[in-house]
Parts: structure tokens; sequence; C-alpha cells
């Protein structure tokens, strides 16, 4: 089935720094979903991108998705403590609603 | 407000005991979908179903059934628990026919089998 590559696989940023997690294919993708998880908590969506070179901003983040409809990535400007926890992409595949999940990017913020 | 509940938050369970995850949502979606979660591999979908008593195989169906009689209930069966099966459950649903189609996840229930 589809695969889709996310890197890093962990990150541990000073509060205040940048974090940018990317996500992969070696295949077109139909869209592109972002979803955040606390620790100890569950998966929220936080957005969805469909179109080629689209960009979208939640206050401090930026969300891309490539030209070629291959890759995305997730942006966080100045992050705080609030950052904290695992990020992932997901893509839509075989049925509408089904959806395919990168492995997830953990981001840990200190002070 | 939109919600997803699981039967529980943890679980202890013996090898070779049958287990239920149970998961429910009150938003009459159509499609429900069970995933485990391990560290460095993600979400992985086990079954999902579409409508009442249908049902397709995800990435890693092995060791698992699944069970839906009602629209709003969506049950994982481990025939014979195994100690690989340790894991989180996560249960999600969806509705059909959005552009706009947001997953909606269960709280998980981590399941320790020894």
């Amino acid at each position: 089935g589809q695969q889709v590559m996310q890197i890093p696989q962990y990150q541990h940023v000073q509060e205040g720094e940048d974090f940018t997690t990317y996500c992969n294919s070696s295949t077109t993708l139909s869209n592109i979903q972002w979803y955040k998880q606390r620790p100890g908590g569950h998966p929220v969506f936080l957005i969805q991108l469909v179109k080629s070179g689209e960009v979208k901003k939640q206050k401090r983040l930026t969300f891309q998705f490539g030209e070629a409809k291959k890759n995305s990535s997730l942006h966080i400007t100045a992050t705080q403590t609030t950052d904290v926890g695992t990020y992932f992409c997901a893509t839509n595949t075989g049925t509408a609603s089904k959806l395919t999940f990168g492995t997830g990017t953990r981001l840990q913020v200190t002070l | 407000d939109v919600k997803v509940t699981q039967s529980s938050r943890y679980l202890v369970k013996r090898t070779g005991e049958k287990v239920f995850l149970e998961c429910v949502q009150d938003m009459d979606h159509e499609n429900m979908f069970w995933y485990r979660q391990d560290p460095g591999l993600g979400l992985r979908l086990i079954y999902f179903s579409y409508d009442v008593k249908m049902k397709e195989k995800g990435d890693i169906p092995e060791g698992y059934s699944v069970s839906r009689e009602k629209k709003e209930r969506f049950s994982l069966i481990l025939e014979s628990a195994s100690t690989n099966q340790t894991s989180m459950y996560l249960c999600a649903s969806i509705a059909s026919g959005r552009s706009y189609n947001e997953q909606f996840f269960g709280p998980g229930t981590r399941l320790t089998v020894l």
C-alpha cells in the first residue's frame, strides 16, 4: 500500500526555537492531513491540504503541500511548551475515508 | 459536540484470553476504524467498517476480528491474545461523503497482554 515517510522521528528544541516536520511520498497524494497528539492523548485533526502548492496558516503553525503533491511540511514558529506532542501527517488512500498515517514526529520543548 | 468513546482506558489480559475492545460514536458516522499505535511505527490500520455488518481488512488484520452490528458501535476482538498485541488501540470514525474528511478519535485503550 501507499507509504508516507515522516522525518524526523524526534526533535527536542528550546522554547522559542522553530520546528519543522516533513512528510514524503514516492507517489502523488490526493490530499494531506495533519494531526496532533498530546502526551497521553489521542490524535486531533489540525488541517487538510488538497491543492498543489497550497499553504495554510494557523497562528504560529504553517502547513505546506508540495507542488508535485508528493510532500508536505508543518512548521512551528517560536515553539511553546504547549506545542509538545507527536505530529502525524496522513493521506487518503483506497476508499475515500481510509487514511494512511506517517510514523509521526515527536516534539519535545524545554524552557 | 462530536464524541467517540472506548470501553476502557487501560486493560490487562493474559496470553490466550479473548479480548473485546468496544468503540461507540454518537455522530451517526458510517465509517469506523481500529488502529494500533506503537512507538516509531505510527498508527497502523487493523480493520475498518463502512456500514453496519460491513468490514474490510486494514494493513495488519492478523490476530484480530471485528464486529459492527449497530451503526454506532464497532468492536475489535482479539480471539487469543498474545504478548505482541500489547499496544495502544485507537478507534476513529468519519462521515461519508464529506469533502472535509477529518477522522475523530476516541481516547484509546492501552492493552497489556501478560
